[in-house]
C-alpha cells in the first residue's frame, strides 16, 4: 500500500522567500515520488520526479525536492519565490513509477505576496 | 495546440441523467488514464488504457465506462449520475506505463450533479 500525506493545504509566503511545502509518503517498498503543479484553469503538470538515482532532485523553475529515507519525507522547496508560483501543488507516490499507479496528496495552495 | 484537452470544461446536470467527457491528446502517445479528483482533492485513478488493455480500478462504479474510438482519444461515460459523482476529473496520457514515462493531464472537467 501506498499514501501521501501533504501538511498544510495553504502556504502563504512572501515574494523573494523560501518556499517549503511539505510532503510524507507511506510505502511498502522504495517508491518513486513526484511533484506536479496546477497553475488556474491548466492542467497538473510535472515538476519533478524522484526515481532513486540521487537524493536531491531539481525540477522546472527553481524547484527541487530533497528525498529522506528516514524521515519518509520529499518536500519541494525553492530558495526565492515568485508571483508566478502562486498554484496548486501535488506531491504523489507510485511504487512502480508507471501513472497508472499514482497516488496523489490532497495538495497544496500556495500563495506569493507582494 | 494543447497537449491534453478536455471537453466540457464545466458541466452541470441532474441526478440519474446519462453524460460524456471527451479527452484527446495530441502527443502521439499510446496510453489515457481518467482520474477523478474529490471534494477533498484527492486524486485517483479510474481507469486506464491502451490498444492492449483496459484496467479498471476496482472501486469505480460500473456506470463509468470509458470508450476509445482511436489511439488519441479516451471519453469517459456515466450513466445513471448520482450526487455523489459531482467532482473533477482529470484526463491523462504517457507513452507507454514504465517508470521513465511522464503523464500528462488534462485541464480537467468540473462535474455537478444536481
Amino acid at each position: 500500500a501506498q499514501s501521501v500525506t501533504q501538511l498544510g493545504s495553504h502556504v502563504s509566503v512572501s515574494e523573494g522567500a523560501l518556499v517549503l511545502l511539505r510532503c510524507n509518503y507511506s510505502s511498502s517498498v522504495p517508491p518513486y515520488l513526484f511533484w506536479y503543479v496546477q497553475y488556474p484553469n491548466q492542467g497538473l503538470q510535472l515538476l519533478l520526479k524522484y526515481t532513486s538515482a540521487a537524493t536531491l532532485v531539481k525540477g522546472i523553475n527553481g524547484f527541487e525536492a530533497e528525498f529522506k529515507k528516514s524521515e519518509t519525507s520529499f518536500h519541494l522547496t525553492k530558495p526565492s519565490a515568485h508571483m508566478s508560483d502562486a498554484a496548486e501543488y501535488f506531491c504523489a507516490v507510485s511504487l512502480s513509477g508507471s501513472a497508472r499507479q499514482l497516488t496523489f496528496g490532497s495538495g497544496t495552495q500556495l500563495t506569493v505576496l507582494p | 495546440d494543447t497537449a491534453v484537452s478536455q471537453t466540457p470544461k464545466y458541466l452541470v446536470t441532474q441526478m440519474g441523467n446519462d453524460k460524456s467527457i471527451k479527452c484527446e491528446q495530441n502527443l502521439g502517445h499510446d496510453t489515457m488514464y481518467w482520474y477523478k479528483q474529490d471534494s477533498k482533492k484527492f486524486l485517483k485513478i479510474m481507469f486506464s488504457y491502451n490498444n492492449k488493455e483496459l484496467i479498471i480500478n476496482e472501486t469505480v462504479p460500473n456506470r463509468f465506462s470509458p470508450k476509445s474510438p482511436d489511439k488519441a482519444h479516451l471519453n469517459l461515460h456515466i450513466n445513471s449520475l448520482e450526487l455523489g459523482d459531482s467532482a473533477v476529473y482529470f484526463c491523462a496520457s504517457s507513452l507507454g506505463q514504465a517508470s521513465n514515462t511522464e503523464a500528462f493531464f488534462g485541464q480537467g472537467t468540473r462535474l455537478t450533479v444536481v
